[in-house]
Parts: structure tokens; sequence; C-alpha cells
């Protein structure tokens, strides 16, 4: 399996531009985690989807915010507008649920500068 | 309560040094307590995990020992080497029977060789 995959590894926008990520989790895992990482405030998670559904997405930030998992093999982080203080670089995930220890596995992530 | 509290912020270390990183918990109802490691510019990835009904677990030379009473976990590196220089990050899943991990704030380490 070729692991999460996310695109684009690296986005550099202006500020009030619209910004879409983009992941591709593990064929067959039915857990899908959108993470920020900063060196403020860690590793973040904003939204996670069991089965294509948003369970809890009480970490993402505002409105500006939103994502999407329209079936089980994509899912999109969206930020419009984005503002300088959305630079981060953003992690996907996926797990198994009933799999060893619910081992979430951690795509390349997408470095995002916003200016 | 949700909170994983993670400790030092960074570590530097001797090649053959044993690094010790420090977590405490809040919620009893955590069940599982993973330990990631990141290189920089790649995601974070299992290390090492352990539950509540054991007091250490062991897989080559990292270690994770165990509190259940105080609510704190711990990892050690042992004979440490400078390929172990990374960040790592504690974290704790479980409660409300939710698949969601909780992050410790993460402790970079850097091993001297």
């Amino acid at each position: 399996d070729a692991g999460v995959i996310q695109s684009p590894r690296h986005e550099v926008t202006e500020m009030g531009q619209e910004v879409t990520l983009r992941c591709k989790p593990i064929s067959g895992h039915d857990y899908l985690f959108w993470y920020r990482q900063t060196m403020m405030r860690g590793l973040e998670l904003l939204i996670y989807f069991n089965n294509n559904v948003p369970i809890d997405d009480s970490g993402m930030p505002e409105d500006r915010f939103s994502a999407k998992m329209p079936n089980a093999s994509f899912s999109t982080l969206k930020i419009q507008p984005s503002e300088p203080r959305d630079s981060a670089v953003y992690f996907c995930a996926s797990s198994l649920a009933g799999a060893s220890y619910n081992e979430q596995f951690f795509g390349p992530g997408t470095r995002l500068t916003v200016l | 309560q949700q909170q994983v509290k993670q400790s030092p912020q960074s570590l530097i270390v001797q090649k053959g040094g044993i690094p010790i990183i420090n977590c405490a918990y809040e919620n009893t109802a955590f069940d599982y307590f993973p330990w990631y490691q990141q290189f920089p510019g790649k995601g974070p990835a299992l290390l090492i995990a352990i539950r509540p009904d054991v007091s250490e677990k062991k897989e080559g030379r990292f270690t994770i020992s165990f509190n259940k009473s105080a609510k704190q976990f711990s990892l050690h590196i042992m004979d440490s080497q400078p390929g172990d220089s990374a960040t790592y990050f504690c974290a704790a899943s479980g409660a409300s029977g939710t698949y969601k991990y909780i992050f410790g704030t993460g402790t970079r380490l850097k091993v001297l060789a």
C-alpha cells in the first residue's frame, strides 16, 4: 500500500485566497483525521470522519475551515478565505477500527504558507 | 480534563544516554497510550504503545513505563543514537469510545554523536 497520500506537499498563497488540501487514506481504513501542526500549538485535531461521516469537528478553528469526505478514498480540507495565521503543516491520518492500538497512519503533510 | 501534558519541551543527550520523556493525563477513561516519532519533513509514525493494564512495555531500545495511580507514563530510550534525534509525541485515546487521540505538545530530542 502507498500509505496516506496528501497533495499538494507545499502550498504558498496570498491572504484571502481559497486553499484546498487533499487526502487519500489507506485503502480499507474507515477513520480519517485532519490535524494542524504549528510550533506554538503542536498537533491539533481539526476534524475526524468515520465511514465518510464527520464525527467530531470541534477542533475546526472557525467557519473559514470546512472538510468533506465524499467517498472512502478522498477527503478535502478547505480554507476560505485564508489568513497568515493559517500557515502550518496540515496532516491527514487514517486508521482501521479494531486494529491493533487504533494506530493512526499519517501522511507526509502539506506545508501551507499564507502571505 | 482532555489534556495530555508532556515534558520536557526539548532534550539534548550524548550518544548512549537514556533520554526520558514524561506525560501526564487527567481523564481516567483513556485506555490507550501511544508514542509517536516524527522526523523533520515527515508525518508522525507510531513508535510504541501501551494499555493501562500493564506497567511496562519494551520494544527494542524503547520502553514505556506506565503508572496508572499517578496517571503518568514515560518513554525511555536506551543506548540512544544520533538517528533517534526526532520529535516525540505522547498521546491518549479511548475516552468515550472514540478513536481520536489527544496529543501532548511534543519533545524535540537531539542525540549528540
